[in-house]
């Protein structure tokens, strides 16, 4: 069965970084466009960034633009998101999930999800 | 950024009652709108794509519809397991995705 497991959060002082993993199995994750999605109890579900199944193009929510990188490494079916400049409103619980189908982003796995708090 | 706006935020409904959520975008999304369940410290679970189509394993309960801008979930008769929060999500605008702000369910 389809499996996303994130790893990697917890506790970091602003303006640091942090990478958060995504290990997949179940599925052939090379032909896939993943995606992270955060939530916060405040502003909800928002869309972080995408990365094609190849690799070769990666999409950005401006809020993220400049700071975090998405990355994947197919070999290892895993998922990467780098957070640099990290500040107290990325704090949030952070989902990896796959699109559905490769002709338009729907969600239809998601990972438990991996909280980052951003506070000093 | 499309913004999607979700009615009401919170309802109150017994078991067996017909409930329906409505999810409107700030413009047309071309019937690229999708429905999420949460329970809570749970992921999202797809429901519906494309406006109308059931997710697999998703009960027949759980219908959508609409066009254009205006859209909406419909549970046929509510059961226990159904008390939750609701989301939709346009897929339109492709590289800037954007949720409703939630609709919770609860017990009557």
């Amino acid at each position: 069965q389809v499996q996303l497991v994130e790893s990697g959060g917890g506790v970091v002082q602003p303006g640091r970084s942090l990478r958060l993993s995504c290990a997949a199995s179940g599925f052939t994750f090379s032909s896939y466009d993943i995606h992270w999605v955060r939530q916060t109890p405040g502003r909800g579900l928002e869309w972080v960034a995408v990365i094609s199944n190849d690799g070769g193009s990666k999409f950005y929510a401006d809020s993220v633009k400049g700071r975090f990188t998405i990355s994947r490494d197919n070999s290892k079916n895993t998922l990467y998101l780098q957070m640099n400049s990290l500040r107290a409103e990325d704090t949030a619980v952070y989902y990896c999930a796959k699109d559905r189908d490769m002709l338009t982003p729907v969600f239809d796995y998601w990972g438990q999800g991996t909280l980052v708090t951003v506070s000093s | 950024d499309i913004q999607m706006t979700q009615s009401p935020s919170s309802l109150s409904a017994s078991v067996g009652d017909r409930v329906t959520i409505t999810c409107r975008a700030s413009q047309s999304v071309n019937n690229h709108l999708n429905w999420y369940q949460q329970k809570p410290g749970k992921a999202p679970k797809l429901l519906i794509y494309a406006s109308s189509s059931l997710q697999t394993g998703v009960p027949s309960r759980f219908s959508g519809s609409g066009s254009g801008t205006d859209y909406t979930l419909t549970i046929s008769s509510l059961q226990p397991d159904d008390f939750a929060t609701y989301y939709c999500q346009q897929s339109y605008s492709t590289l800037s995705l954007t949720f409703g702000g939630g609709t919770k369910v609860e017990i009557k």
